[in-house]
């Protein structure tokens, strides 16, 4: 079955750049989103097919996916970003997600 | 976007069927574009893909979980279900109901429910 790897933790200083990989067999040829999920709370998409924002999320959030790695990036991190992130995927006709990263803003 | 609220036993023993509704607002399940998803977490734990159900009945689920998974829709009631047989320790986790677009190239969730913890234990 197809996997996503994520790192389990990133950490970020306050207005600084965060990237959170996630790698899978030829992800590039795939879509891949993200979704940010904060203590108790249900995750939020915050970016779909490969760069592509909802409506209400931040300007900050990015995102692509290219070869075998779709990367989130989060510009000028604030506080309030910390959280944990998941990517997600399609395959054989399946939703995967990755096993998720901690991003701590220190 | 739709909203979308769990409900279910919150407690059920080993071997039982664990049956739960996802109640849909804010548009009709028939006509509101959109193709519904269960995903559960353990605590502690990342998300796991149940399934996936369109109106028409097209239907996909995880393979892991397949043979024990069934979704429906009750369009009367704008509600859907899941149904998980045999359950064990293992299946206790947060529920999450989440739509889907129609128009996605895959499926992304752009509205998730609350959740509803679900335990199995004796």
């Amino acid at each position: 079955s197809y996997e996503l790897t994520q790192p389990p933790s990133v950490s970020v200083s306050p207005g600084q750049t965060a990237s959170i990989t996630c790698s899978g067999d030829k992800l590039g040829d795939k879509y891949a989103c993200w979704y940010q999920q904060k203590p108790g709370q249900s995750p939020v998409l915050v970016i779909y097919e490969d760069f592509k924002r909802p409506s209400g999320i931040p300007e900050r959030f990015s995102g692509s996916n290219s070869g075998n790695t779709a990367t989130l990036t989060i510009s000028g991190t604030q506080a309030m970003d910390e959280a944990d992130y998941y990517c997600q995927a399609w395959d054989s006709n399946s939703v995967v997600f990755g096993g998720g990263t901690k991003l701590t803003v220190l | 976007q739709v909203q979308l609220q769990e409900s279910g036993p919150g407690l059920i023993k080993p071997s039982q069927t664990l049956s739960l509704t996802c109640t849909v607002s804010g548009g009709s399940i028939r006509s509101s574009g959109y193709l519904w998803n269960w995903i559960r977490q353990p605590a502690g734990k990342g998300l796991e893909w149940i399934g996936r159900m369109f109106i028409s009945g097209s239907i996909n689920y995880n393979p892991a979980l397949k043979s024990r998974v069934t979704m429906s829709v009750d369009t009367s009631k704008n509600q859907l279900s899941l149904k998980l047989n045999s359950v064990t320790a293992a299946d206790t986790a947060v529920y999450y109901c989440a739509s889907e677009p129609i128009t996605a190239r895959i499926p992304y969730f752009d509205s998730w429910g609350q959740g509803t913890l679900v335990t199995v234990s004796s």
